[in-house]
């Protein structure tokens, strides 16, 4: 069973641009995280999509924004990128029904350095 | 205030010895499910182990046991015969069973090296 892919692994951006982050979850997961890593910040939760449906938020600026796709893959994009931005952006799927045992697992992140 | 504290920034440890990374949370929720998991070099979070807050007994997994004190908001790993391989930075999160919340929040982690 394949896990979680990201792609790109690696992205490099010039301040003002915009980027967009691929994931594709595990089969059968319909619910997609997405996080983002830093050393100063650490791990903080993005946003949630679930059924095509942003389902939860973290508190993030409205340049961070998603989408998911039927078939449950989810994309993330970042607009006017700011120096601020470079991080691993880690996305996580499972299956969604939120109770117990509902175990996220992750991908391979996408690391982003803005210049 | 900080729902996870892990309060060792770095740990070294002799192969074949066991080793405990300590994990602290905070929630008024009673319904709550704590996770570890391994970040090596490449970035990957691996997961590692899962305890729910109704749990009666310690979970494990393989090499790995979560030591689960209710009263006191702990949940350490416990990993059994380090290898060279265990090498990484772990990472102690918590959910809060809301209905369709699968935000996970982190503590900031241990890192652990593994000394042959």
């Amino acid at each position: 069973k394949a896990g979680v892919t990201q792609t790109p692994r690696y992205l490099i951006k010039t301040r003002g641009q915009q980027v967009t982050l691929s994931c594709s979850p595990i089969s059968g997961h319909r619910s997609v995280s997405w996080y983002q890593q830093t050393p100063g910040q650490g791990l903080q939760f993005l946003f949630e999509y679930f059924s095509e449906t942003q389902r939860n938020k973290g508190n993030f600026p409205g340049r961070f924004s998603g989408r998911q796709f039927s078939n449950s893959r989810s994309e993330m994009n970042v607009s006017t990128l700011e120096l601020g931005d470079s991080a691993l952006y880690l996305c996580a799927s499972s299956l969604g029904t939120g109770g117990d045992r509902n175990i996220q697992y992750f991908g391979a992140g996408t690391r982003l350095s803005v210049l | 205030a900080q729902k996870i504290t892990q309060t060792q920034p770095g740990m070294f440890v002799q192969e074949k010895e066991a080793v405990t990374l300590d994990c602290t949370y905070d929630t008024s929720d009673p319904s709550y499910g704590l996770f570890w998991y391994k970040q090596p070099s490449s970035g990957e979070m691996i997961f590692l182990i899962y305890q729910g807050s109704y749990d009666q007994q310690n979970a494990t997994e393989g090499r790995y046991s979560l030591n689960f004190q209710k009263a006191r908001k702990s949940a350490n790993l416990v990993i059994s015969a380090s290898q060279l391989g265990d090498s990484a930075m772990y990472f102690c999160a918590m959910r809060e069973w809301n209905f369709g919340n699968e935000k996970l929040t982190f503590g900031t982690g241990t890192r652990l090296t593994i000394i042959p």
